[in-house]
């Protein structure tokens, strides 16, 4: 069951690039690592999933290093409109329980002027 | 296209009272999930439908908990006998397939608030 740990908030500015951590020590072969963002009062919303390496899409980067024990979320020029919760999702492509569905309480991000 | 929708949005109920909380997911989705979301806290996984597969029902707290989902379409998650406990944002998010890694689409939820 892969658990995973971010920390709770991180306060940035506006134009500045955040990078958000998540630890998953004991991710298995078959697991993926999927980030959501979440604004206040709606659903989450997917962002960016990976299996290893880097992964690049129009709203951000995802870094996985070789081990895949840990992820960053690169976020690049934030703006007021990027303040939010973001979640890091570890969870696997096969069969059986889906309990390991686990969001955990995300990063709260606030971005300032 | 449409997206997730839920209803009700707001439900206020006294406790002991039984709520039902509807789901409808992107058409075509196979699968389906309800979480919840208490106040500050992370989503709770709480059950997942995949196709006409047997439910996946190890998040359920409580056998007060249980859903349906008819025609491999919309949902129903029925709280009986509710507790104050209960309050929370119940989310309903669908998946195109039948990966968990699949992105899920969320709705925007129904906050349930139990006096």
């Amino acid at each position: 069951l892969a658990k995973t740990t971010q920390p709770i908030s991180m306060d940035s500015y506006e134009g500045q690039e955040v990078n958000i951590t998540c630890s998953h020590n004991n991710i298995a072969t078959n697991d993926y690592i999927t980030w959501y963002q979440q604004f206040p009062s709606q659903g989450p919303r997917f962002i960016i999933q990976g299996y290893k390496t880097k992964v690049t899409n129009e709203v951000a980067s995802l870094f996985i290093p070789a081990d895949r024990k840990s992820s960053t979320l690169s976020l690049p020029r934030v703006s007021l409109s990027d303040t939010a919760v973001y979640y890091c999702l570890v969870c696997s492509n096969y069969g059986g329980s889906q309990g390991n569905l686990i969001f955990g309480k995300g990063t709260k991000l606030s971005v300032k002027p | 296209g449409a997206g997730v929708s839920q209803s009700p949005s707001n439900k206020v109920t006294e406790k002991g009272k039984d709520v039902e909380l509807r789901c409808d997911p992107i058409s075509g989705h196979t699968a389906l999930y309800w979480y919840r979301q208490s106040l500050g806290q992370g989503l709770e996984f709480l059950i997942y439908f995949q196709g006409n597969s047997a439910p996946d029902k190890s998040g359920l707290p409580s056998d007060r908990f249980s859903a349906e989902r008819t025609g491999g379409s919309v949902s129903t998650l029925t709280i009986q006998r509710t507790q104050q406990e209960d309050s929370a944002v119940y989310l309903c998010a669908s998946s195109p397939s039948r990966g968990a890694w699949d992105t899920q689409y969320f709705g925007p939820g129904t906050r349930l608030t139990v006096l």
